[in-house]
Formats: structure tokens, C-alpha cells, sequence
């Protein structure tokens, strides 16, 4: 079974541009989270989508956003770019959101974004 | 709000030794699942072990297992036998169980090197 794949790996933007990245879950899994890591803020959870909605958002601004497509793929957006967006973005999908033991996270490779 | 806290920045071991890990959380759920995740320099984050925190025995998974002290809020990882393989970062990560919320919540992470 292919792994979480992520487009595109590696990206150059200047600043106020916007960016939009995409994230493949593993087939059969419902739920995609993002994360931004980075050298001073560590790793942080961005948002969470199931079945096309948004469940749970981290303290980000509202120039990130996301969505989620039908086939469970998923895109991030960020607008209005910021030097301080540079990291490396991670998105995990998972078989579904909830309490349940089986909703291991199983991460992509990552966007390494730079922002001149 | 729930905060994972790994003390050691970094860490070294001999090849074929044994090194331990420390990380502590901060929560007021009882309902909740901790995890050990690798992060080699590929920067794939791999899910090494995890433990839910309603089970008393400490997870195991070939060389790698856990000491999980509920009551002490700890839960650290033990590595036996290294192997060069084994050099990456290692997080520590906290998800509630009783949110029903995927996000995980990480500690800032501990460097492993291992000398041949």
C-alpha cells in the first residue's frame, strides 16, 4: 500500500505571494492533519479534516487554510506570505478521527517551504 | 491545555549499548494515547512505539519499549541494542482520548546520535 504522499517536496516563494500545497492520504484513510515544523516553534498542529470538514484547528492565523476533496485528498493554503512561514510542512492521515486506538498517524515526507 | 516536555536536547549512545529517552506531559484527561515517533534526516516522521494510557503494561516493540508512569506523568523510551540506524530525532507526542481530536501534541524533540 503507497505511503502519504506530498507535492510538491521542496518550494521557493517570496514573500507576500501565496502557496498552496498537497497532501495524498493512504488509501482507505479518511482523516488529514497538517503540521508546520520548524527550527524555534518546534512541530504544530495546523488543522485536522474528515469527510470534507474541517474538525480541529491549531492557533494559527487565518491566512492558512485548507480543504479536503471527496477522494480524501487534501490541500493547505497559505496567503500572503511571511518569511516566518519557512518549514518544513508535514501532513499524516489516519483511518478516522475519534478516540479509537487505531487512529495512528502516518506522516509524509513533508514540503520544505522557503520564503525569501 | 496539554504540553509534552523532553529535557535532553540530545543524546549520544555507543553502538550495541542501551539509551533512554525522557519525556514528561502535562494533562488533566485519564483517557489519553502517547506516542515515540523517529525522525531521521529524510525527515520521514515513523511512528516507533506507542501506549494507551489506560493500559498498565508498558509497550514493547522488538528493541525499542517504554517505562510509562502514569501517575508521574512520564513516559520514556528506551533503545537496546543501537544501531547506527537508529540516529534521528525522537518526539514524543501526546493525543487525547477523550476529545475525540486527532491532533497530536509533540515535545521539542531529542537528538540521538550513535558512535560506531
Amino acid at each position: 500500500k503507497a505511503g502519504v504522499t506530498q507535492t510538491p517536496r521542496y518550494l521557493i516563494k517570496t514573500r507576500g505571494q501565496q502557496v498552496t500545497l498537497s497532501c495524498s492520504p493512504i488509501s482507505g484513510h479518511r482523516s488529514v492533519s497538517w503540521y508546520q515544523q520548524t527550527p524555534g516553534q518546534g512541530l504544530q498542529f495546523l488543522f485536522e479534516y474528515f469527510s470534507e470538514t474541517q474538525r480541529n484547528k491549531g492557533n494559527f492565523p487565518g491566512r492558512f487554510s485548507g480543504r479536503q476533496f471527496s477522494n480524501s485528498r487534501s490541500e493547505m493554503n497559505v496567503s500572503t506570505l511571511e518569511l516566518g512561514d519557512s518549514a518544513l510542512y508535514l501532513c499524516a492521515s489516519s483511518l478516522a478521527p475519534g478516540p479509537g486506538a487505531l487512529n495512528e498517524q502516518f506522516f509524509g515526507p513533508g514540503t520544505r517551504l522557503t520564503v525569501l | 491545555a496539554q504540553t509534552v516536555t523532553q529535557s535532553q536536547p540530545e543524546m549520544s549512545v555507543q553502538e550495541a549499548e542501551t539509551v533512554t529517552l525522557s519525556c514528561t506531559y502535562d494533562t488533566s484527561e485519564s483517557d489519553y494515547y502517547l506516542f515515540w515517533y523517529k525522525q531521521p534526516p529524510s525527515r520521514q516522521m515513523i511512528l516507533v512505539i506507542r501506549q494507551e494510557a489506560y493500559k498498565q503494561q508498558n509497550a514493547t516493540e522488538n528493541r525499542f519499549s517504554v517505562n510509562f508512569q502514569k501517575a508521574a506523568k512520564s513516559f520514556s523510551l528506551k533503545i537496546s541494542d543501537s544501531q547506527l540506524g537508529d540516529a534521528a530525532m525522537y518526539f514524543c507526542a501526546y493525543r487525547s482520548g477523550t476529545t475525540g481530536a486527532n491532533n497530536l501534541f509533540f515535545g521539542t524533540g531529542t537528538r540521538l546520535t550513535v558512535i560506531p
